[in-house]
Formats: structure tokens, sequence, C-alpha cells
């Protein structure tokens, strides 16, 4: 009965080859964010979507892309992944009500060699 | 604007003992207020939340929290702690205005340790 799935949940990926992350939720949820949680650091905030409405965060940078084909899904692409962006990545939904919190997936722990 | 300070950032408490993890919170609106329990290679999990009403709430595993106006405060208490609460916890405030609607602004979070 997981509600928020993040596949895969380890990536090691190259220094500059392109990698995409995957976040599905069976919440039905209007809202799905990414963030960013580097080692013993709070998760920051990279975007979110509120149904197909995208919000990019001021700070995240271009190299950091996100598509959510469907309610269902949402991706996360990383065009040229650097040695900085070795963290683990969290995707988390939430209904339109703001009072109920954010849902979390288990994260996809990336490495970048 | 908001932000959270969670004060230590390592607690160390004895199988049994009371637990206490401390935030503060800064908001220009009535904030909506959470503790998260993160455990190793793990996401998030929520604790538990305010956000109207009673100011002393209760989450799940045997935690609770208070809401305090005056002292701009959510501190998270258990009173007695258990090996299986080892983890970091973060405490996060969600907007309801502005650009911080809908997002949460977390605290630098705290380890706690618990020892036999």
């Amino acid at each position: 009965d997981a509600m928020v799935i993040q596949n895969p949940r380890y990536q090691v990926t190259q220094f500059g080859k392109p990698v995409t992350l995957s976040c599905s939720q069976t919440l039905n949820h209007n809202v799905m964010y990414w963030y960013q949680q580097k080692s013993s650091q709070a998760p920051k905030l990279l975007f979110h979507y509120y149904d197909k409405d995208f919000n990019n965060e001021a700070d995240t940078p271009d190299n950091f892309q996100s598509r959510r084909p469907n309610t269902s899904f949402c991706f996360l692409d990383i065009r040229s992944p650097g040695l900085g962006d070795a963290a683990m990545y969290l995707c988390a939904t939430r209904t339109g009500h703001l009072g109920v919190g954010q849902y979390f997936g288990p994260g996809t722990r990336l490495t970048v060699t | 604007a908001q932000s959270v300070t969670q004060l230590g950032s390592h607690v160390s408490v004895s199988e049994g003992a009371l637990v206490l993890l401390r935030c503060n919170y800064s908001s220009s609106v009535p904030p909506y207020l959470f503790w998260y329990v993160q455990y190793p290679n793990q996401g998030l999990q929520l604790l538990l939340k305010y956000t109207t009403g009673a100011t002393l709430v209760k989450g799940i595993n045997g935690f609770e929290a208070e809401f305090k106006k005056s002292e701009t405060s959510f501190h998270l208490t258990k009173p007695s702690a258990h090996m299986s609460d080892a983890a970091e916890y973060f405490c996060a405030v969600g907007g309801t205005g502005g650009t911080s609607y809908g997002k949460l602004t977390f605290g630098q979070g705290t380890i706690l340790t618990v020892h036999p």
C-alpha cells in the first residue's frame, strides 16, 4: 500500500551523464514536490507542480528540470550531473488542503562518479 | 517570510528518559507547524501537525508537541524514549500565504541518539 514511490532507490551516474529520477503516487494528490537533501542538511525545495502548473524555486539550477505527464507521475531530470549534485532526492505530495502536510517518498540516493 | 530554528543539532538521552526537541519558528501569518522524522536512507514521515484548535497535539509513536504562540515555539516531547526513536527529527513551518504558500520551511534537524 505504498503511497509515494520513488525509483530507483539508489542511482549511480557518471559526471555529465544525464539521469532521470522517477516518482509516482497513488494518492491522487494535486501537488507534487521535488527536494534535494545533502548529508546532514534539511531538505531543499527544487520545484513543485500544482496539477500541471510548474513552479520553480528561484535558486534551482537550470541543470535541474522536471516533467509531470499526468497526476500520478513526476520526473526529475538532471541534464549534466556534477559531483555537487550527489544527494538524496525526495519526492513529496499533498492535497489541496495545506493543513494535511506533505507525504514523502523513500527517496533516491544519487551518487555521481 | 518564515523560518525555523531547532535548538541543538544532537540530543542524546537514555532509554526510558524524557525526550525534548526544541523548535522555534518565525512567521508573519498564523503558521501551520509540523514535525517529521527521518530514519537513515529513508524519506520523511509525518509525526504530528498543528493547524488550528487545540494547542497540544498528539502524534504517532507516543510523541506530542505544544504550540505556544507567545513563545513562537513548537517543542516535541515524548515521556519515555525507546531505542527505535533514534533518528533525525525536522521541525517545519508550512506557508499559508504569499510566495510561501504550500511550501515547507524546515529547520536544520536534530539527531536523536538513545542509549541503553
